[in-house]
């Protein structure tokens, strides 16, 4: 089953702006984790966050988690034609070394 | 390093019939994972593997999905037989959990039931 839920569905900006879309998750997590997925490079991990952080960056991204809420969100800043792609959360609820359960995503368009 | 490899990369069957996908995870891998993608959904766990066993297929439907994972390298998922609704991606993911949780995914096979 589908645990996460990422909102927006579908984002379009204009290339240079920032890209934000959030995803919110239904049981306790080890970890949450962040996926792009586009049809010239498959699905690619982006960054992981573990359930005792509240913040994260890598380059251009920034992931913050708010587990009392049971929701996180990415932050993808000065977007690219190439960042166009679908971006999904999964969270990882057991050891850490589990399946993950993804949330059916964000298509992010960005607009040259 | 060599990424996660899948193949067939493509295939149509008829339902009823039967169908196998080969997986070859990163080399070192101990945990290896296949998931189905259905069109604008995110993937969704089938079975997990550590070494050459099963650690978890709660997700799997046993009646007709079977999987293995003999010497617990490259990994082997059938359908038999198939119905419309098997017509999905086929992810097959690696990674070197316990050390690191980051998943590391192959290309996918496209399947399609007519």
């Amino acid at each position: 089953s589908q645990q996460g839920e990422e909102d927006p569905q579908a984002l379009s900006i204009q290339e240079g702006e920032n890209a934000t879309m959030n995803c919110s998750y239904k049981t306790s997590i080890n970890n949450l984790q962040w996926y792009r997925q586009n049809s010239g490079r498959g699905l690619v991990h982006l960054i992981l966050i573990r359930s005792n952080e509240r913040e994260k960056h890598s380059g251009r991204l920034r992931v913050t988690l708010d587990t009392s809420k049971k929701s996180s969100s990415l932050l993808i800043t000065a977007s690219r034609a190439a960042d166009t792609a679908s971006y999904f959360c999964a969270s990882n609820s057991g050891g850490g070394a589990d399946g993950l359960t993804f949330g059916k995503g964000t298509h992010l368009i960005i607009q040259p | 390093e060599a990424g996660v490899a899948q193949s067939p990369r493509y295939k149509i069957i008829e339902k009823r019939q039967s169908v196998a996908f080969w997986c070859n995870p990163i080399s070192g891998h101990a945990t290896l994972y296949w998931y189905q993608q259905i069109l604008g959904q995110g993937p969704k766990l089938l079975i997990q593997f550590q070494n050459n066993g099963v650690v978890d297929d709660s997700q799997l439907p046993k009646d007709r999905f079977s999987a293995e994972r003999l010497k617990g390298v490259d990994s082997t998922l059938k359908i038999q037989p198939a119905k419309l609704e098997d017509s999905a991606v086929y992810l097959c993911a690696s990674s070197l959990a316990p050390t690191s949780y980051e998943q590391y995914f192959g290309p996918g096979t496209r399947l399609t039931v007519t």
